[in-house]
């Protein structure tokens, strides 16, 4: 499975909404859909899995969505600590694939 | 807290082989399929090798037949040996839980190690 992420960087000021897009090359099974966040000089972090449920400690302004193909994840108000990369990742058993990454900026 | 500390890493020559290990604590890890991931400077995260809670491995096709992981569990130890390293292997290689009990494959990684850095460099 190839894993599209749009748009490449995103550029948004603290406060604002992201909406992140991970679109899929073939449909994945129930939703066995991650998101990472992944802050300079740190390891990868699980932020929603199964598309939709967030890992415990993660605040509620992250949200999943989408199945099939299509899926997004939502910051409904950017925080400073929320600029960072976020990947996407397919866990539908191996090989367990990531996309290219979005990357969050400070406008 | 579920805690993961790799080692191992350094400056290799191409061909060379390297033995990474990770040492886990804070859950049973017997339990838990394990992960191997690598991310080259600048990219985006590679998995590169499963290793089910009995041993069991599959691993991604660049590193098939060069790369091989094993465990202790009455260590709470995992292994990584890298074998005919090639400068395209050059990365953090980060150790990740997986899933345990029914579909355990089928789970994302939940946690992660800080990363040990390879360098196949001549």
């Amino acid at each position: 499975i190839v894993l599209t992420q749009s748009p490449g960087t995103l550029s948004l000021s603290p406060g604002e909404r992201a909406t992140l897009s991970c679109r899929a090359s073939q449909s994945i099974s129930s939703s066995f859909l991650a998101w990472f966040q992944q802050r300079p000089g740190q390891a990868p972090r699980l932020l929603i899995y199964g598309a939709s449920t967030r890992s415990p400690g993660i605040p509620d302004r992250f949200s999943g969505s989408g199945s099939g193909t299509d899926f997004t994840l939502t910051i409904s108000r950017l925080e400073p600590e929320d600029f960072a990369v976020y990947w996407c990742q397919s866990y539908d058993g191996s090989p367990y694939t990531f996309g290219q990454g979005t990357k969050v900026e400070i406008k | 807290q579920v805690q993961l500390v790799e080692s191992g890493g350094g400056v290799v020559q191409p061909g060379m082989s390297l033995r990474l290990s990770c040492a886990a604590s804070g859950f049973t890890f017997s339990d838990f399929a394990m992960h191997w991931i690598r991310q080259a400077p600048g990219k985006g995260p590679e998995w590169v090798i499963l290793i089910s809670h009995d041993g069991s491995s599959k691993s991604e096709d660049s590193v098939e037949g060069r790369f091989t992981s094993s465990r202790d569990n009455a260590k709470n130890t995992l292994h990584l040996q890298m074998n005919s390293l090639r400068s395209e292997d050059t990365a953090v290689y980060y150790c990740a839980r997986g899933g345990s009990g029914g579909d355990w494959a089928r789970r994302t990684f939940d946690a992660w190690g800080q990363g040990t850095m390879v360098t196949v460099s001549s």
